[in-house]
């Protein structure tokens, strides 16, 4: 069974700093990856989607890293504002219907 | 530009009663997904659909049941529901199954049951 951990659970950074947001995978036969953002009280808006055959995927201040060999995936937010600031979800898409999601990290970007 | 659309965004039940979840998408997705997300856990998938008259269980299907009369709508229901099912309920659509299309979702519908 595929499981997806995203570690921090949270985090608190000062406006402007990197973000690094980790998560692992423990099947790699996977077909893509994708990052989602939820802010409270809302639904999933999809960030980027990785397809299994790339390394990375890059959307304005956002990139993502896929090293499916090792299980693992990095989501970078560059130059971090207080809009960033929400539950980041990492999702693994194997070769069925399914997506198995990670519980997610939760950001704060303080002013 | 609707995307997803649920219905109700709040309910509370009793222990026993029964409701219907509404799902309505306006992409012409075929692919149609309800999940359930509690606290520190990620989406865990109840049920899925491939298209119109045909439904799937996920990975927690017990007490849920599901329907696709319609291509545009997905619809999730609890026939006594349980404490345990208490949780916010996320409905998504995508437009194949394997593409590089990511799932849609709606806002989620917050279900307390007492």
């Amino acid at each position: 069974k595929q499981e997806v951990t995203q570690i921090p659970a949270a985090l608190s950074v000062p406006e402007g700093e990197n973000l690094v947001l980790n998560c692992s995978f423990t099947d790699s036969a996977i077909y893509n990856l994708q990052w989602f953002r939820q802010d409270p009280g809302k639904g999933l808006t999809s960030l980027l989607l990785i397809q299994s055959s790339q390394r990375e995927q890059t959307s304005g201040r956002l990139n993502a890293s896929l090293d499916k060999s090792s299980g693992r995936s990095t989501l970078y937010i560059a130059a971090s504002q207080p809009g960033d600031s929400a539950t980041y979800l990492c999702a693994v898409r194997p070769n069925d219907y399914k997506l198995s999601f990670g519980a997610g990290t939760t950001v704060t970007v303080r002013a | 530009n609707a995307g997803v659309t649920q219905t109700p965004k709040f309910r509370v039940l009793k222990t026993g009663q029964s409701m219907t979840l509404l799902c309505a998408q306006d992409m012409n997705h075929e692919y149609m997904y309800w999940y359930r997300q509690d606290p520190g856990m990620g989406l865990r998938l109840i049920h899925y659909s491939v298209g119109e008259g045909t439904t799937a269980k996920g990975e927690v299907p017990d007490g849920y049941n599901v329907s696709r009369l319609k291509k545009q709508n997905f619809l999730l229901g609890l026939e006594s529901a349980a404490p345990s099912q208490t949780s916010v309920y996320f409905c998504a659509s995508s437009l194949q199954r394997i593409s590089n299309q990511p799932q849609h979702f709606g806002d989620g519908t917050r279900l307390s049951i007492l």
